[in-house]
């Protein structure tokens, strides 16, 4: 069954970077992409962006671009969000969830992973 | 950004009555492809987003069939027939048609 299984929560100062990571299984990671997806607390859910981890193609969100790095490493099915720059409102739940591999074809977000919490304060 | 709004922001129901959400778009959600790309996610308390419904109206596995989705172009509808106990919580519409994906704000689904 198609899993998607993040890294721990995390705790960060103000300007620091965070990497968060998602590790597929069930699946043919390379013929896949993954979106990611944050949510403030108590708050709704924000598309940062997507990547193909067919051939590292990226589209990023216009609130985060220049702050985010979307990257795969498919010798371990696993895709990063790193995050740099970190303010309070950056603390969020974030989420990754599978897509189609290419850059045109619509996104679809059918399967999620359980999110990681990433905490930012001084 | 095509934008999604989503009404209405709370819902109250009475056990074994219909709900419904509805998500209305900025713009067309016809895909190229001819498929229009919107989606209903419901999230509990304290869990991940699940996807419900797909393509409009398409139901992913295992998720019971007192959902449906209808609707095309920019008006789209999520509907429960009979709301029970484990449906409550938060539902999202989205839409995948264009390059960057816009959620709607959200519907708290609540027993009264």
């Amino acid at each position: 069954q198609v899993q998607l299984v993040q890294s721990g929560a995390e705790v960060k100062r103000p300007g620091a970077s965070v990497k968060v990571s998602c590790k597929a299984s069930g699946y043919t990671f390379s013929h896949f992409g993954i979106s990611w997806v944050r949510q403030a607390p108590g708050q709704g859910l924000e598309w940062m962006g997507w990547i193909s981890a067919y051939n590292g193609n990226t589209i990023y969100g216009q609130r985060l671009q220049g702050r985010v790095t979307m990257t795969t490493d498919t010798s371990t099915s696993t895709a990063y969000m790193e995050l740099r720059s970190l303010r309070s409102d950056d603390t969020a739940v974030y989420y990754c969830a599978r897509e189609p591999p290419a850059q045109d074809a619509a996104k679809v977000l059918d399967f999620w992973g359980q999110g990681t919490l990433v905490t930012v304060s001084s | 950004d095509v934008v999604m709004a989503q009404s209405p922001l709370s819902l109250p129901v009475t056990l074994g009555q219909p709900a419904s959400i509805s998500c209305r778009s900025s713009e067309s959600l016809e895909h190229i492809d001819g498929n229009t790309y919107v989606s209903w996610f419901q999230q509990r308390p304290g869990q991940s987003p699940r996807r419900l419904i797909y393509k409009v109206s398409n139901r992913d596995s295992g998720v019971p069939d007192r959902f449906s989705g209808s609707g095309s172009a920019t008006d789209f509808t999520l509907k429960i027939s009979r709301v029970e106990t484990e449906d409550v919580g938060v539902y999202y519409c989205m839409q995948g048609t264009h390059g960057r994906v816009t959620f709607g704000g959200g519907t708290k689904v609540e027993i009264k």
